[in-house]
C-alpha cells in the first residue's frame, strides 16, 4: 500500500494566486481528513469526508477555502485568492470506518505563501 | 468540547534511558480512544500507539507504552531506551467512540522530544 499521497510536497505562490492541493487516499478507506498545521496553532481539522460527502467543514476559516472530493481516491483543498496569513503544512490524512484506527497522515504539503 | 493539554513543551533525555511524556484530556463521553502519534523532522504524523478507552490493560508497542488513567484522564507514553530516531515533536490525540460525528482527531499542543547521544 502506498500510504496517503498528497502532491505537491512545497508549493510557492504569490498573494492572490490560487493554490490547489491534492490528495489521494488509501484505498478502502472511508474517511479524508484536511489539516492545516502552524506554529501558533498547532494542528487544526479544516474538513472531513465520509464516503466521498463533506460531513463537517466548520473548520475552513472562510470562503477562500474550498474542499472537493469528487471520487474515492481523489481530494483537493483550494485557496483562492491566497494570503500570507495561509502559509502553514496542510496535511490530508484518511481512515476506515470501523474500529479504533487512527488516522494515516500524508507526508503533508508546506505552502508558502509569499 | 474535548480538549487535549501537553504541558511539556519540551524534553530532553539521553540515549538509552526512559521518559514520559505527560497528556491529559478533557471530555464527558464515556467510550473514546487515546493516540500518540510522532512527527520527526520529516514531518510524516506517524501513529506510535494507541488505546481504546474500554480496555483497562496499557497498550504497549515494543519500546513505547502508556499509562493510561481513565478517572484521572490521563495518558502519558513512555519510551524506553531512548534512541536518536525517537527526537520529534509528539502528539496526544483523542477521537470519541464510533457513531455520529465521531471522526474527529483532537490534537494537543505537542511535546518537542530530543534525544542526546
Amino acid at each position: 500500500d502506498a500510504g496517503v499521497i498528497q502532491s505537491p510536497r512545497h508549493e510557492v505562490t504569490e498573494m492572490g494566486q490560487e493554490v490547489t492541493l491534492r490528495c489521494k487516499p488509501i484505498s478502502g478507506h472511508d474517511y479524508l481528513f484536511w489539516y492545516r498545521q502552524t506554529m501558533m496553532r498547532g494542528l487544526e481539522l479544516l474538513i472531513y469526508f465520509n464516503n466521498n460527502v463533506p460531513i463537517d467543514d466548520s473548520g475552513m476559516p472562510e470562503d477562500r477555502f474550498s474542499a472537493k472530493m469528487p471520487n474515492a481516491s481523489f481530494s483537493t483543498l483550494k485557496i483562492q485568492p491566497s494570503e500570507p496569513r495561509d502559509s502553514a503544512v496542510y496535511f490530508c490524512a484518511s481512515r476506515r470506518d470501523r474500529g479504533s484506527y487512527g488516522y494515516t497522515f500524508g507526508s503533508g504539503t508546506r505552502l508558502t505563501v509569499v | 468540547a474535548q480538549t487535549v493539554t501537553q504541558s511539556q513543551p519540551e524534553m530532553s533525555v539521553q540515549e538509552a534511558e526512559t521518559v514520559t511524556l505527560s497528556c491529559t484530556y478533557d471530555t464527558s463521553e464515556s467510550n473514546y480512544y487515546l493516540f500518540w502519534y510522532k512527527q520527526p523532522p520529516s514531518r510524516q504524523m506517524i501513529l506510535v500507539i494507541r488505546q481504546e478507552a474500554y480496555k483497562q490493560q496499557n497498550a504497549t508497542e515494543n519500546r513505547f507504552s502508556v499509562n493510561f488513567q481513565k478517572a484521572a484522564k490521563s495518558f502519558s507514553l513512555k519510551i524506553s531506551d531512548s534512541q536518536l530516531g525517537d527526537t520529534a515533536m509528539y502528539f496526544c490525540a483523542f477521537m470519541k467512540g464510533y457513531g455520529g460525528a465521531t471522526n474527529k482527531l483532537i490534537f494537543g499542543t505537542g511535546t518537542l522530544l530530543a534525544v542526546q547521544p
